[in-house]
């Protein structure tokens, strides 16, 4: 069982659709990411929180918009999406966001835009 | 900027058998650590193995061993007794040391395990 719990674990939508994924932790981690995983290929980061903070943010559409609420709790809100945004999200967090720090994934969201 | 390169793209072993999977990256930094993660079918990504730069002994978890080679810049991952459960996609992964920095996949070797 992952300790990073992502939800929900298929999406499908509409371009015109406003969605939310949820990622939630519960291991007191103060670091929280997103990335986006296309098939056959690796991820890629999108965004990085710190301590409620967003601090990394790779140059993503604003179609997509992170927020944090709190240290366990991570969304990524989605409006107007494109067809090429139809890949695996995963959701990852780690005790901090230094250098060392192992990141922890969930599952997964696999989004499909119609 | 840093690269990290996986030339196998798939890989196939015999079940009990012994297998190692390549891996190279390029960084002018000193301060850094490497991550091998295995991706099943299941889509978690699994963190199997990590090596810190600064550290000369190769890291061991279980039947997963490394091979860190600083000066070539390597970092194999070896599979020894391999099982059933161990085939997926691994990604060998690099993050430079300090805050904030972004964890560079390889684009990963999808290994097979056959029975």
């Amino acid at each position: 069982d992952t300790e990073v719990t992502q939800t929900p674990k298929h999406l499908v939508m509409g371009m015109t659709n406003k969605k939310s994924l949820k990622c939630e932790q519960h291991m007191g981690h103060r670091a929280m990411y997103w990335y986006k995983q296309k098939a056959k290929k690796p991820p890629e980061l999108m965004f990085v929180y710190s301590y409620e903070k967003l601090s990394i943010n790779e140059s993503v559409p604003s179609r997509f918009s992170p927020e944090c609420p709190n240290s366990s709790l991570l969304n990524l809100h989605l409006h107007a999406l494109q067809p090429e945004d139809s890949a695996l999200y995963l959701c990852a967090s780690s005790q901090g966001a230094g250098g060392s720090q192992p990141q922890h994934f969930g599952d997964g969201t696999r989004l499909s835009i119609l | 900027a840093q690269t990290v390169t996986q030339s196998q793209p798939e890989m196939s072993v015999q079940e009990a058998e012994t297998v190692t999977l390549s891996c190279t990256y390029d960084t002018s930094e000193s301060d850094y650590y490497l991550f091998w993660y295995k991706q099943p079918p299941s889509r978690q990504m699994i963190l199997v193995i990590r090596q810190e730069a600064y550290k000369q002994q190769n890291a061991t978890e279980n039947r997963f061993s490394v091979n860190f080679q600083k000066a070539a810049k390597s970092f194999s991952l070896k599979i020894s007794d391999s099982q059933l459960g161990d085939a997926a996609m691994y990604f060998c992964a690099y993050r430079r040391g300090g805050g904030n920095t972004p964890l560079v996949f390889g684009k990963g070797t999808r290994l097979s395990v056959i029975a």
